[in-house]
């Protein structure tokens, strides 16, 4: 089955820059989104269409993908930012997969 | 803004069947570009997509759980439903019901419901 590969963690001190990444097969002909998931709260979409950035979304949130590997990059990351963020995809038959997600700290 | 909630039973005994409801406001079901999906994670645990259903009643599902899932829904009372049978403690999970915007060939949940807790335990 296909799978999507995350870092389980990322940490940086506020300001930084964070980068979180998601490697799968299907991501040159696929595009990747990006949900950010806050303690005991449902996920919010942070990123479309592997760079599109959902209206109220705070500027520091860019995506990009090349080849096999798509980035959500927090620029200037603030302590509100941290959260568990899961990428999403699907493969060249259609099947629907998150990725198994990444811990941001920032501290 | 669309907004979604689910409602259902938070306690199910072993090998019973699942069954939540979700309740779609500040929209219309049958709006032509949107699925209607169900997402469950797993305390401390990633995303799992269940399936989706289109307003014609048009299906699919994740082939892990596809034997014992079924999505339908109500269009009359603006809401969809999801029922997983034979559930098993693995299946204890938060719920989530989303509404999945199809553009180009892709469809990605762009709105979600708050979640409820299901719990399989005897």
């Amino acid at each position: 089955s296909y799978e999507l590969t995350q870092p389980p963690s990322v940490s940086v001190s506020p300001g930084q820059t964070a980068r979180i990444t998601c490697s799968g097969d299907a991501l040159p002909k696929k595009y990747a989104y990006w949900y950010q998931q806050k303690s005991g709260q449902a996920p919010v979409l942070v990123i479309y269409e592997d760079s599109k950035r959902p209206s109220g979304i705070p500027e520091r949130f860019s995506g990009s993908s090349s080849g096999t590997m798509a980035t959500l990059t927090i620029s200037g990351a603030q302590v509100e930012d941290e959260a568990d963020y899961y990428c999403y995809s699907t493969d060249s038959s259609g099947a629907v997969v998150f990725g198994g997600g990444t811990k941001l700290t920032v501290l | 803004q669309v907004q979604l909630q689910e409602s259902g039973p938070g306690l199910v005994k072993p090998s019973q069947t699942l069954s939540l409801t979700c309740t779609v406001s500040g929209g219309s079901i049958s709006s032509g570009s949107y699925y209607w999906s169900w997402i469950r994670q797993p305390a401390g645990k990633g995303l799992e997509w269940i399936g989706r259903i289109y307003t014609s009643g048009s299906t699919n599902y994740n082939p892990s759980l596809k034997s014992r899932v079924t999505i339908s829904v109500d269009t009359s009372k603006n809401q969809f439903s999801l029922k997983l049978s034979s559930v098993t403690a693995a299946d204890t999970a938060v719920y989530y019901c989303a509404s999945e915007y199809c553009s180009g060939g892709s469809c990605y949940p762009d709105y979600w419901g708050q979640g409820t807790l299901v719990t399989v335990s005897s």
